[in-house]
């Protein structure tokens, strides 16, 4: 079954605000992960945070991660136009090899 | 130079008929994947070799066959397509059999079936 949720299905927002999404996932993990896709293209890989970390940052990303209530959220602030696509929360369980089991993805729009 | 390579990007096909989609990835990953995305943007895991050999077999009918020749190419060949084939496979490439670094994917293949 599916391993991830993300919350909210769809979210539009305009350039300069902060946009928030949230991650909720059912098994114990290995990592989490957030992986962007812009409309026909394929998925490109924004940042990992490990099981042992809680909050991560990569230049206008911060990923927090909350193991007790299995939940993760990806903040991009000072959003952009071109930051509009589909963010996918992706997760590796423990003890499983191979196997990234991906969220059902928010569809970010950033409007000028 | 593409790091996840797949081919081709479009296909339009009649049911019944059978095709490939090749892959290949120059990033010297051990690891290769393919993942199907639905109409709703579900991704869901198909298959996944490491070095040549299969690791995952996530309950995909046998019409759907993978072959790696080698670590660097993961084809997919698809028998007697079917409508509900219709969907956007993802080729994608990581280090190692464990997952501790991301994914790199393909730009994908969308298979259409008539």
């Amino acid at each position: 079954s599916q391993q991830g949720e993300e919350d909210p299905q769809a979210l539009s927002i305009q350039e300069g605000e902060n946009a928030t999404m949230n991650c909720s996932y059912k098994t114990s993990i290995n990592n989490l992960q957030w992986y962007r896709q812009n409309s026909g293209r394929g998925l490109v890989h924004l940042i990992l945070i490990r099981s042992n970390e809680r909050e991560k940052h990569s230049g206008r990303l911060r990923v927090t991660l909350d193991t007790s209530k299995k939940s993760s959220s990806l903040l991009i602030t000072a959003s952009r136009a071109a930051d509009t696509a589909s963010y996918f929360c992706a997760t590796a369980r423990t003890g499983t090899a191979s196997k990234l089991t991906f969220g059902t993805g928010t569809r970010l729009q950033v409007t000028l | 130079d593409t790091a996840v390579s797949q081919t081709p990007k479009y296909l339009v096909t009649q049911m019944g008929n059978d095709k490939s989609i090749k892959c290949e990835q120059n990033l010297g990953h051990d690891t290769m994947y393919w993942y199907k995305q639905d109409s709703k943007k579900f991704l869901k895991i198909m298959f996944s070799y490491n070095n040549k050999e299969l690791i995952i077999n996530e309950t995909v009918p046998n019409r759907f066959s993978p072959k790696s020749p080698d670590k660097a190419h993961l084809n997919l060949h698809i028998n007697s397509l079917e409508l509900g084939d219709s969907a956007v496979y993802f080729c994608a490439s990581s280090h190692g059999l464990f997952i501790m670094d991301g994914y790199t994917f393909g730009s994908g293949t969308r298979l259409t079936v008539v």
